[in-house]
């Protein structure tokens, strides 16, 4: 089953916009990861929160954590048409990850 | 060294078929992890190894699937009298340890086709 419902399902935005992905759970975590993936294909790790961090940032990437509503943001600032993929979010479940069905980013050139 | 390995890339078979799907993890990891995604979904878990043994096959959907690992490096899923039901992307992934805290790295995936 899913724990993680990404919102929203498709996102189209133009070329050098920012986006924003929401990501909702249900139970209580330790650490909550996004992931993106291109054509179905291999996931790649794009960052982990933990628990007790409420934002982190790589380079474009800038995450949220709010524990008090079990909720998740990634936002993709200055987009360019490389970010065009699937994000998904991934909670821990005792050494499981439980996955999102994801948002489809696309980025209009 | 490299990445995660899977093979073959693509696997297209008959309805009743044996089918193997084969995972490369990255060496020294101990922890890999099969996971099914069908179109529009998320990864959705099948079995965990730490080591050579299964510590967790629960996500394993009826016994027409099993998955070894004898050596503790490279995985083998085998799925027994296909069904189209079956048709999905297979992903593998590995970590140092094991456990969700860690990063975990992906395979490119298997896609099946169950005709």
């Amino acid at each position: 089953s899913q724990q993680g419902e990404e919102d929203p399902q498709a996102l189209s935005i133009q070329e050098g916009e920012n986006a924003t992905m929401n990501c909702s759970y249900k139970t209580s975590i330790n650490n909550l990861q996004w992931y993106r993936q291109n054509s179905g294909r291999g996931l790649v790790h794009l960052i982990l929160i933990r628990s007790n961090e409420r934002e982190k940032h790589s380079g474009r990437l800038r995450v949220t954590l709010d524990t008090s509503k079990k909720s998740s943001s990634l936002l993709i600032t200055a987009s360019r048409a490389a970010d065009t993929a699937s994000y998904f979010c991934a909670t821990d479940l005792n050494y499981q990850l439980i996955w999102g069905a994801g948002t489809k980013l696309i980025i209009k050139p | 060294g490299a990445g995660v390995s899977q093979t073959p890339s693509n696997k297209v078979t008959e309805k009743g078929k044996y089918v193997e799907l084969r995972c490369d993890p990255i060496s020294g990891h101990t922890a890999l992890y099969w996971y099914r995604q069908s179109l529009g979904q998320g990864p959705e878990f099948l079995i965990y190894f730490q080591g050579t043994g299964a510590a967790d096959d629960s996500g394993l959907p009826n016994d027409r699937f099993f998955a070894v690992r004898p050596e503790g490096s490279v995985s083998t899923l085998k799925i027994q009298r296909t069904e189209r039901g079956d048709s999905a992307v297979y992903l593998c992934d590995s970590c140092l340890m094991g456990g969700a805290r860690e990063t975990q790295y992906f395979g490119p995936g298997t896609r099946l086709l169950v005709l």
